[in-house]
C-alpha cells in the first residue's frame, strides 16, 4: 500500500528556531507539492516540483521558507527563522503527471507545526 | 487565475439521508478537471471523486455523485445514504489541463471547505 510519508507529524518550537519538514513521495511519482492549511487561509499551495526541479514557489514567503528535493525520495520544507504566524498543518502530496492525462494527488498525513 | 467558492461553511444530515454540497468556480480555461476531496478528523486528504470538464456525463463513485454544470461553472457533490463515516470537511478543487509549457499543470486550487456532520 504505497503512501506519502511525512515527518515529523507534530512539531512545537519557539519563535526564531529553524524547522525542517520532510516528505517521502510515492515511489515513481514525478511531482511533489507542499501545501499549508490554516483556518483563516484554507489550503494554500506553497511550492511544487516536477522531476525534482522547482516549478512554482510563488506561494511561499521567500525570505524565510525554502523547499528542496535533494533526491527523488525526499522533499524538504524549511522555515528559518520560524514565526508564530507559521503555525499550521503542512501537507506534502505527490502524483504521476503524464501529458494531459488527469491524475490524482496523494496526500501525506501532514505535519502540525506550532510556533510559540 | 482560478477561484473556487464553497458557500456552505457547515452542513448537517441525518444518517441514511441525502445531502448536496455546493461548489462554484471561476476560470477562463475550457479544459480542466474538478475534484472533491474529503478530510476526516484524522486530517488525511482523500480523493472522493473526479470530473473531466470535457465529459458531459456526471461522475459517480458508489454513494457519491456530482452535478457538473459547465456553463454555470457549478460542481456540486451529492452523498446518498449518508453514513457516520462521511463526517468530514469536504473540499472542492480545480486543476487546469496541461498547457504547452506544462509548468502550470497539476496545481490544485481549493475552495474553503464545507464541514459535513452526519448525525445518527
Amino acid at each position: 500500500d504505497a503512501r506519502v510519508t511525512q515527518t515529523p507529524r507534530h512539531k512545537v518550537t519557539e519563535m526564531g528556531q529553524e524547522v525542517t519538514m520532510r516528505c517521502q513521495p510515492i515511489l515513481g511519482h514525478n511531482t511533489v507539492f507542499w501545501y499549508r492549511q490554516t483556518m483563516m487561509q484554507g489550503l494554500e499551495l506553497l511550492a511544487y516540483f516536477r522531476n525534482r526541479a522547482p516549478l512554482d514557489d510563488s506561494g511561499m514567503p521567500k525570505d524565510r521558507f525554502s523547499a528542496e528535493m535533494p533526491d527523488a525520495t525526499l522533499a524538504t520544507l524549511k522555515i528559518q527563522p520560524s514565526e508564530p504566524r507559521d503555525s499550521a498543518v503542512y501537507f506534502c502530496a505527490s502524483g504521476l503527471v503524464r501529458d494531459t492525462v488527469p491524475y490524482e494527488q496523494y496526500f501525506g498525513p501532514g505535519t502540525r507545526l506550532t510556533v510559540t | 487565475a482560478q477561484t473556487v467558492t464553497q458557500s456552505q461553511p457547515e452542513m448537517s444530515v441525518q444518517e441514511a439521508e441525502t445531502v448536496t454540497l455546493s461548489c462554484t468556480y471561476d476560470t477562463s480555461e475550457s479544459n480542466y478537471y474538478l475534484f472533491w476531496y474529503k478530510q476526516p478528523p484524522s486530517r488525511q486528504m482523500i480523493l472522493v471523486i473526479r470530473q473531466e470538464a470535457y465529459k458531459q456525463q456526471n461522475a459517480t463513485e458508489n454513494r457519491f455523485s456530482v452535478n457538473f454544470q459547465k456553463a454555470a461553472k457549478s460542481f456540486s457533490l451529492k452523498i446518498s445514504d449518508s453514513q457516520l463515516g462521511d463526517t468530514a470537511m469536504y473540499f472542492c478543487a480545480f486543476m487546469k489541463q496541461a498547457n504547452a509549457g506544462g509548468t502550470s499543470y497539476g496545481k490544485l486550487t481549493f475552495g474553503q471547505g464545507t464541514i459535513l456532520t452526519v448525525h445518527p
